[in-house]
């Protein structure tokens, strides 16, 4: 079946101590989402590419960062993870037609990440 | 800019009944979409149900169905026939009818839905 999986489903790092989590997707869609959520709350985009091009958003902190190697993969990285960072870390995706258009995104099962 | 308010943080409803999950949002745009997604615990998040703007139909899928007034800017949720597996947080989403890079959408806070037997 085609899907967003993310590796690992879950994460322990140390404070300060560089993470990535790894999202990947067999359904060849273009855009590529990453968001961050903590508990009880709503999914907060970080930043996302379209194809190859990285769109940040305006409050993501400089802390993260991100790669897209491919149309497949795409990766994100905590530069030096704080106790704030803790929280769940979504990917997903979508196919956005060249016209307007209904697409929606698909998301991947979360990576949830804890800074000890 | 657009905004979401889900004003409920939790509701609860007995298995088989009916429950209505309201999502109210503001923006100057004529075309858009809106969805609900569904996030149970500790599992993926997926979606419900998709409306366009420009459609005057209400959307419905099995047991979920939508009330859509465009005018009063209100997208409120109905799930007939409840079951213990609808128990999850329910996000209302809105996504501008463009396409390119800034596409994305805008959730409201959620909604915490349990289910009792």
């Amino acid at each position: 079946d085609a899907m967003v999986i993310q590796n690992p489903r879950y994460q322990v790092t140390q404070f300060g101590k560089p993470v990535t989590l790894s999202c990947s997707q067999t359904l060849n869609h273009n855009v590529m989402y990453w968001y961050q959520q903590k508990s009880s709350q709503a999914p907060k985009l970080l930043f996302h590419y379209y194809d190859k091009d990285f769109n940040n958003e305006a409050d993501t902190p400089d802390n993260f960062q991100s790669r897209r190697p491919n149309t497949s993969f795409c990766f994100l990285d905590i530069r030096s993870p704080g106790l704030g960072d803790a929280a769940m870390y979504l990917c997903a995706t979508s196919r956005v037609p060249r016209d307007r258009g209904r697409y929606e995104q698909y998301f991947g099962p979360g990576t949830r990440l804890t800074v000890t | 800019a657009q905004t979401v308010t889900q004003s409920q943080p939790e509701m609860s409803v007995q298995e088989a009944e009916t429950v209505t999950l309201s999502c109210t949002y503001d923006t100057s745009e004529s075309d858009y979409y809106l969805f609900w997604y569904k996030q149970p615990p500790s599992r993926q998040m997926i979606l419900v149900i998709r409306q366009e703007a420009y459609k005057q139909q209400n959307a419905t899928e099995n047991r979920f169905s939508v009330n859509f007034q465009k005018a009063a800017k209100s997208f409120s949720l109905k799930i007939s026939d409840s079951q213990l597996g609808d128990a999850a947080m329910y996000f209302c989403a809105y996504r501008s009818e463009y396409t390119g890079a800034n596409s994305k959408l805008t959730f409201g806070k959620g909604i915490t839905l349990s289910v009792r037997p």
